[in-house]
């Protein structure tokens, strides 16, 4: 079974630090890797994109990389925000689309 | 231009119970999932359509799991004889094709709390 884990499963920093969230899987075929944004009672949103050809993918002040090789991807988010709190979850893609996500982290950016 | 929706936000059942949860994908959109995620887990995939054919639907849990999109747009989940364990949030998702790289669209969810 492919596997994805995030860590730490929660986090809490004071407003304005720059933060990495990591990903890692045991897949190194690859399609893509997603990260996504959760908040309480809504659905997922989208962040960023990396295809496998790729290495990096960046979005205002977030930055992801994919290292296929090691199985790993960071999230960094710079100057975080208390709007930046909620869960952020990764997935990859196996086989036709569907998506294979990690348990998430919880980010609490404290004002 | 709205994304995708889905009905009830929120629905309670008596352990035993039918429920049907509803997805409205996004017009035009291809490909449609079914997700179900328990508290404090990741997203765990059910099952997968590309227009009306029910392409992979290895992620059901149990033969009292059915999904359907008979016309290619709208898809229900069904639960038949609700347990316990059904309660999660269920996630719906849409994408514009069948290709691996194409984003998927989520919905906000259905709470199903089974008592």
């Amino acid at each position: 079974k492919q596997e994805v884990t995030q860590i730490p499963a929660a986090l809490s920093v004071p407003e304005g630090e720059n933060l990495v969230l990591n990903c890692s899987f045991t897949d190194s075929a690859i399609y893509n890797l997603q990260w996504f944004r959760q908040d309480p009672g809504k659905g997922l949103t989208s962040l960023l994109l990396i295809q496998s050809s790729q290495r990096e993918q960046t979005s205002g002040r977030l930055n992801a990389s994919l290292d296929k090789s090691s199985g790993r991807s960071t999230l960094y988010i710079a100057a975080s925000q208390p709007g930046d709190s909620a869960t952020y979850l990764c997935a990859h893609v196996q086989g036709a689309q569907k998506l294979v996500f990690g348990q998430g982290t919880r980010l609490t950016i404290n004002p | 231009g709205a994304g995708v929706s889905q009905s009830p936000r929120y629905k309670v059942a008596k352990r035993g119970q039918d429920v049907a949860l509803r997805c409205d994908p996004i017009s035009g959109h291809v490909s449609l999932f079914w997700y179900q995620q328990a508290l404090g887990q990741g997203p765990e995939f059910l099952t997968y359509f590309q227009n009306e054919a029910q392409l992979d639907k290895s992620g059901l849990p149990s033969d009292r799991f059915f999904a359907e999109r008979p016309e290619g747009s709208v898809s229900t989940l069904k639960i038949q004889r609700t347990q316990q364990e059904d309660s999660a949030v269920y996630l719906c998702a849409s994408s514009f094709s069948s290709g691996t790289t194409d984003t998927q669209y989520f919905g906000p969810g259905t709470r199903l709390t089974v008592l």
